[in-house]
This record gives C-alpha cells, structure tokens and sequence, in this order.
C-alpha cells in the first residue's frame, strides 16, 4: 500500500498562474482532506469531501476549488495563485465517520505534503 | 468555535531528560483528541489518540497523555527522550463531521 500520496512535491508558480495539486489514496477511505500548513499557524483545512461527487468547505476555502470525481483521488485547484498561498499543502484520508468508535478511529492519515512558492 | 490551545510553540530539553507538550482544547460534548507528529520535510504520523475509557493513553515511542475533563486538557508526556524526538507536535479535536481542528504546534528540541 503506497497510502497517501501528493503530486507535485514541489512547484513555482507566478502569481495570477494556476495549477491543480493531486492527492491519490489507496485505502478505499471515504473521506478526504486538503490542509495548509504555515509557520506558527499550525494546518487549517481548506476543503474536504466526506464521499465520491461531494466536497465541503474547511476554515480557509477562499481561492482553492476541489474536485472528488473518484473516490481514490481528491484535486486540489488554484486558479489564480497568489503571494498568500505560498505554503504547505497537506492531503489527508480516513474512514467514515459512523459514530461508531470501534469501527472508526477517526484517524486521519496524511501525505507527505507539495511545497508552493508563488512569487 | 472550537480550538485547540498548545501552550509553547518551543520546547527545548536535553537528551533523556522527561518532557510534557501542553494541550488544551475547548469544552465540548464528545471529545476525541489526538496527538500527531511531523518529523523534517514530511507528513504528519498518528502518535496517539483519546477516543473513550481510559485516561491514560500511551502511544507509539513511548509516548502518553493523560486526558483530563475537568481541566479541558490532553498534555503529551515522555519520560526520557532521544534526539530522534525532535520534531513538531500538534494536539488536535475531532470537531463536526469528520474533521480535525489542531493546534499550532509545538517544537520539541532535543540537544545532547
């Protein structure tokens, strides 16, 4: 099992360019994270999906769009990159969250992150 | 809104000496926490996690946290680290449906 993987793991944008980041996941998880990470602000979550053709937002959704069109992969969108959204960009995976404990340990299982510099 | 409070973003000890990472978090009805680590340039890993029962819970290298209701808190404990605990933690609550809210972070630095 390769987990959870993220595709690029480095990028230069220039502001006003776009480009979609790639998280794959290979533990039939039905739902799916993307986060930000900066210094000393911790992760905040951008957007999520808690299943295949759904996606909610997070803390931080100005500016990124998401697409959950399988349920392996969750797509993570700037269309028009900013200085602001230079970061680190987390995707994460769990199982669903049916109230029941011994089914689901709510876990969330992250990749190894894509490194953004907008300039 | 619901957060998570990690009371130093630094915490500097010498090798094999104990340490305590502070979490607090706000009160809630159900309360599911957990404790992650994200070692240089990677992911973050599941050290620990409180679902229910026991207070106490250990976790993977020899970690624990103790969670207490009363003073809304889940402090991560070692009591001897290495080097190779160096790194960053983050506390974090299962909040809504299915999403986490974590803390900032704190740097634990392990010297010789």
């Amino acid at each position: 099992n390769a987990g959870v993987t993220q595709t690029p793991k480095f990028r230069v944008l220039k502001t006003g360019q776009s480009m979609t980041l790639l998280c794959a996941q290979d533990m039939n998880h039905e739902y799916m994270y993307w986060y930000r990470q900066d210094p000393g602000m911790g992760l905040r979550l951008i957007h999520y999906s808690v299943g295949e053709g759904t996606t909610a937002k997070g803390e931080v959704p100005d500016g990124y769009n998401v697409s959950r069109l399988k349920k392996q992969n969750f797509l993570l969108g700037l269309e028009s990159a900013a200085p602001s959204q230079t970061s680190v960009y987390f995707c994460a995976s769990s199982y669903v969250d049916d109230g029941l404990a011994a089914a689901s340990s709510y876990e969330q299982y992250f990749g190894p992150g894509t490194r953004l510099t907008v300039t | 809104a619901q957060s998570v409070t990690q009371l130093d973003s630094q915490v500097p000890v010498f090798e094999e000496a104990p340490v305590e990472l502070r979490c607090n978090y706000s009160s809630s009805v159900s309360v599911y926490l957990f404790w992650y680590v994200q070692y240089p340039n990677q992911g973050l890993q599941l050290l620990l996690k409180y679902l229910s029962g026991s207070t106490l819970v250990k976790g993977i290298n020899g970690f624990e946290a103790e969670f207490n209701k009363s003073q809304t808190s889940f402090h991560l404990r070692k009591p001897s680290v290495h080097i190779s605990d160096t790194a960053e933690y983050f506390c974090a609550h299962k909040v809504g449906y299915s999403t986490l809210t974590f803390g900032k972070g704190t740097m634990l630095l392990v010297s010789p």
